[in-house]
């Protein structure tokens, strides 16, 4: 059983569309995170969330708690965006990953 | 402001050798975490602490050792080292999860047992 299910797992964009990736998750938890790792495999933190609604730029976090869903918005794709986003949710003493979402975008 | 540095960035190790991969912080967070990442799959964490003198076994503990005797250093030990621990290690930080704004991660160590 998987306590965090991504989606899509892969997904190709043309530079400038709207993306967004889904995560749901199974247990009650006190935060979820959303990563960041290039392909040279660098992982960046880029929003931690227990509630609402996060904007940073032209990413937007979302957590729905009650229906235990979180989404990531990208605005205006660029090729730098390219890279695999991870959903982390954790309980506090409960660790989890997503599979990760690998995100092309071609100019 | 270093962030998490972590060291060696590459290992090439022999079975049955050992090793210790440092992991180093300089802000002051109270979490640190050590996780693996094998090819083409996603993290698993193996240990984590919540502060000096306390350490507890994640997902895949097995093999593995960790020691936390100040708030900056979360030292991660392989003995008798296996191919299965081939692997790319990443050690992170943060602040307790409901509060600030995220992990750390330092830049990984890639290890290969052979």
């Amino acid at each position: 059983k998987n306590e965090v299910e991504q989606s899509p797992q892969n997904l190709t964009a043309q530079e400038g569309e709207f993306i967004t990736i889904n995560c749901s998750y199974s247990v009650g938890i006190s935060a979820l995170h959303w990563l960041q790792q290039h392909p040279g495999g660098g992982i960046v933190s880029l929003f931690m969330l227990s509630s609402g609604k996060k904007k940073h730029g032209r990413l937007i976090a979302t957590i729905n708690i009650q229906e235990k869903h979180s989404s990531l918005h990208i605005t205006a794709s660029h090729p730098r965006d390219s890279a695999v986003y991870i959903c982390a949710p954790n309980t506090g003493n409960q660790f989890y990953f997503g599979t990760g979402t690998s995100l092309t975008v071609i100019p | 402001n270093a962030g998490v540095t972590q060291t060696p960035k590459f290992r090439i190790l022999k079975i049955g050798q050992s090793m210790t991969l440092q992991c180093t912080q300089d802000m002051n967070h109270n979490y640190m975490y050590w996780y693996r990442q094998d090819p083409g799959m996603g993290l698993k964490l193996i240990y984590y602490s919540v502060g000096a003198g306390i350490t507890d076994k994640g997902e895949v503990p097995n093999g593995y050792n960790v020691s936390r005797s100040t708030t900056e250093d979360f030292p991660l030990r392989l003995e008798l080292a296996a191919p299965s621990q081939t692997s790319v290690y990443f050690c992170a930080s943060s602040y307790p999860q409901t509060r600030g704004d995220g992990y750390t991660f330092g830049s990984g160590t890639r290890l290969t047992v052979v």
